[in-house]
């Protein structure tokens, strides 16, 4: 089965800092990687989408990507507590044919 | 026109009763999609239309029947629900068919949340 994990939380995070958000999936052959924003109540929000490895930055988003280590992370700089939400990691299996694989969210919590 | 438009935001209904949950959107996206998502727990897929066509069922019960009017309505049909069927339904769609370029940056609708009595 291909899964896809992530930390629950919740991960506190004092205002102003980096959170460090983390996801591992299993499947080698996994192609296109999201992460999506949930606020209680509301439906998921794209955050940041990535392909290749290395890193790619938006504002004060930053996401990495790791095929070899089947790793992939996001980093919020400056954090406020507006960020404070749930972010669910999502995957394309390999062959893209099965639509996403949610992870089950790490819910941050920003700390005024 | 970026927005997946969904209705009723709220609805609750008997065990005996019919409903529709309608979505709709105007971005040109050909791939739309049904998820269901319980409390604290990821989105689940339900359902994926693609160029109007049901590419996915992943393995839902008959009790839910799923409509693609055309490309930019999906509805879902309710018909004895159970009260463990009480949930978020959320809508989404994306802008290219299932497995090509761009597919699965989803775009997801406010959500019709769900309770059967």
């Amino acid at each position: 089965q291909k899964e896809v994990e992530q930390n629950s939380g919740p991960l506190s995070v004092p205002e102003g800092a980096i959170a460090s958000l983390n996801c591992t999936y299993s499947d080698r052959g996994s192609q296109s990687f999201f992460w999506y924003r949930q606020y209680s109540g509301k439906s998921p929000e794209l955050i940041m989408s990535i392909y290749s490895n290395g890193d790619k930055e938006d504002g004060r988003f930053t996401a990495q990507l790791n095929k070899a280590s089947q790793y992939v992370s996001l980093l919020i700089r400056d954090s406020q507590p507006s960020d404070s939400a749930t972010y669910l990691c999502a995957v394309v299996p390999g062959g893209g044919a099965d639509g996403l694989t949610f992870g089950k969210g790490t819910h941050l919590i920003i700390q005024p | 026109d970026t927005e997946v438009t969904q209705t009723p935001k709220h609805l609750v209904m008997g065990m005996t009763n019919k409903k529709s949950l309608k979505c709709e959107q105007h971005m040109g996206h050909r791939a739309m999609y049904w998820y269901k998502q319980k409390a604290k727990k990821p989105p689940e897929l339900m359902f994926v239309y693609s160029y109007e066509k049901l590419s996915i069922n992943e393995s839902v019960p008959s009790r839910f029947s799923p409509e693609c009017p055309n490309s930019s309505l999906l509805n879902l049909h309710l018909h004895a629900l159970q009260p463990e069927d009480s949930a978020l339904y959320l809508c989404a769609s994306s802008q290219a068919y299932l497995g090509g370029l761009g597919a699965n940056v989803l775009t997801f609708g406010a959500g019709s949340r769900l309770t059967v009595l």
